[in-house]
């Protein structure tokens, strides 16, 4: 199975400031069909299903706003909020889903400092 | 819009077993397959399986082979997940999920099962 390993586990940040979440997969996970990476970024509000925030590592989904943004390639992505809103407090997963048993990392705990 | 909406929660005693129903809507049901993921709490979601609601084909996490089963009826729109031989390490919410062109895009409400003697 892919092992997706995020950093950090929790993470203070100030309104109005930038937060980084780091996501490594144990192996590639690059779809050489369409020669993209099959990582997706999810956010789970209390008491909600996880929301799905980006897709193919760096496509936004639709009313997303665009504070959110996905990088990476290979094995090392990251999701990053350029301006940390109240609303954004929440915890962070990102997925793989290139390929069976599809995997999610751990979580990261977002809050304001 | 399109939606997932899931059966109600339930309460189960150890060896039993549960069955969570998933209905689609505002979409073709049978152009995307449907997947069930589950999470206890505090914990990341973990992937179950899929079914289609096109063939009726399933695949299965090699932790839920021989204990879960997942059907659909087209008729009414709706996926079917069983788990059998419940233990407590089974309570978790369980949701339903869409598995479209962009991922893992759809998600029901969640289905909380606890196992309790």
């Amino acid at each position: 199975d892919i092992v997706m390993t995020q950093s950090p586990d929790s993470l203070a940040v100030s309104l109005g400031e930038r937060a980084t979440i780091n996501c490594k997969s144990s192996q590639s996970i690059l779809y050489s069909l369409k020669n993209k990476n099959c990582l997706a970024w999810f956010q789970q509000k209390r008491g909600q299903p996880p929301k799905l925030l980006i897709n193919w590592s760096s496509t936004r989904e639709s009313g997303v706003p665009d504070r959110f943004s996905g990088s990476g390639s290979g094995t090392d992505f990251t999701l990053t909020i350029s301006s940390l809103q109240a609303e954004d407090v929440a915890v962070y997963y990102c997925q793989q889903y290139c390929r069976i048993p599809y995997t999610f990392g751990q979580g990261t705990k977002l809050e304001i400092k | 819009q399109e939606q997932l909406v899931q059966s109600g929660d339930e309460v189960k005693k150890p060896g039993a077993s549960v069955k969570v129903s998933c209905k689609a809507s505002g979409y073709t049901f049978t152009s995307y397959d449907l997947n069930w993921v589950r999470q206890a709490t505090g914990q990341g979601p973990e992937w179950m399986g899929w079914v289609s609601p096109k063939s009726g084909n399933t695949g299965y996490a090699q932790k839920f082979q021989g204990r879960v089963t997942m059907t659909r009826d087209t008729s009414v729109g709706t996926v079917y997940m069983e788990l059998s031989s419940l233990t407590s390490e089974d309570t978790a919410v369980y949701y339903c999920v869409r598995r479209g062109e962009r991922a893992h895009d759809i998600w029901g409400q969640g289905t909380m099962v606890i196992v309790s003697s």
